[in-house]
């Protein structure tokens, strides 16, 4: 399973667009990227999740390079609610031990 | 609200007491997980089921933990002889059969060991 890499703590304020970047040097030819949100006190959440350039959904988009060795999760206007900490996983997606790190926390201000 | 229900959302023992924990999965989901998180850590996992079968264990799943999926629907996972160690949140998720489909969590089980 491919290691990630992504900051402990971010902190931004309300309307601004935010940029979590993961870096997975080795990132296998089958493994794809998703990202994951999780408030205190409960599961994480399923963001988003992508291959190869860019991937948008209503609450995300996400950026992957040509090499796919780092992606960038892109949080359009953060707000006060989107305070939470940020996964990046990396993994077939057939794969069934999904490995989380200690992800990033984000922190948005008024 | 994902779907996934988890029974109690909180526990409180003393050690060398044994405690079970129950998931109900999204109804039509035929893969069961359960994860381990302590605090400050992302959620580690613990073993996977396959509608009633039992797939893949984790090296964290020791000999006093233990769970089961009996009719592939909902999973109890017990810890027999409870240690302050063991205090974490105990996370369910499931997922449907088919690539391109993600795991989806419950609100996860927290146990405090006394």
């Amino acid at each position: 399973l491919a290691k990630t890499t992504q900051p402990i703590s971010m902190d931004s304020y309300e309307g601004q667009e935010v940029n979590i970047t993961c870096s997975h040097n080795n990132i296998a030819t089958n493994d794809y990227i998703t990202w994951y949100q999780q408030f205190p006190s409960q599961g994480p959440r399923f963001i988003i999740q992508g291959y190869k350039t860019k991937v948008t959904n209503e609450v995300a988009s996400l950026f992957i390079p040509a090499d796919r060795k780092s992606s960038t999760l892109s949080l359009p206007r953060v707000s006060l609610s989107d305070t939470a900490v940020y996964y990046c996983l990396v993994g077939d997606i057939g794969n069934n031990d999904m490995r989380f790190g200690a992800g990033t926390r984000l922190t948005v201000k008024p | 609200d994902t779907g996934v229900s988890q029974d109690p959302r909180h526990k409180i023992t003393k050690r060398g007491q044994n405690v079970t924990f129950r998931c109900d999965p999204i109804s039509e989901h035929n893969r069961l997980y359960w994860y381990r998180q302590t605090l400050g850590q992302g959620p580690e996992f613990l073993t996977y089921f396959q509608n009633e079968a039992q797939l893949e264990k984790s090296r964290l799943l020791s000999d006093r933990f233990s769970a089961e999926r009996p009719k592939g629907s909902f999973s109890t996972l017990e810890i027999q002889r409870t240690e302050q160690g063991d205090s974490a949140m105990y996370l369910c998720a499931s997922r449907s059969q088919g690539g391109g489909e993600t795991q989806y969590f419950g609100p996860g089980t927290r146990l405090l060991v006394l």
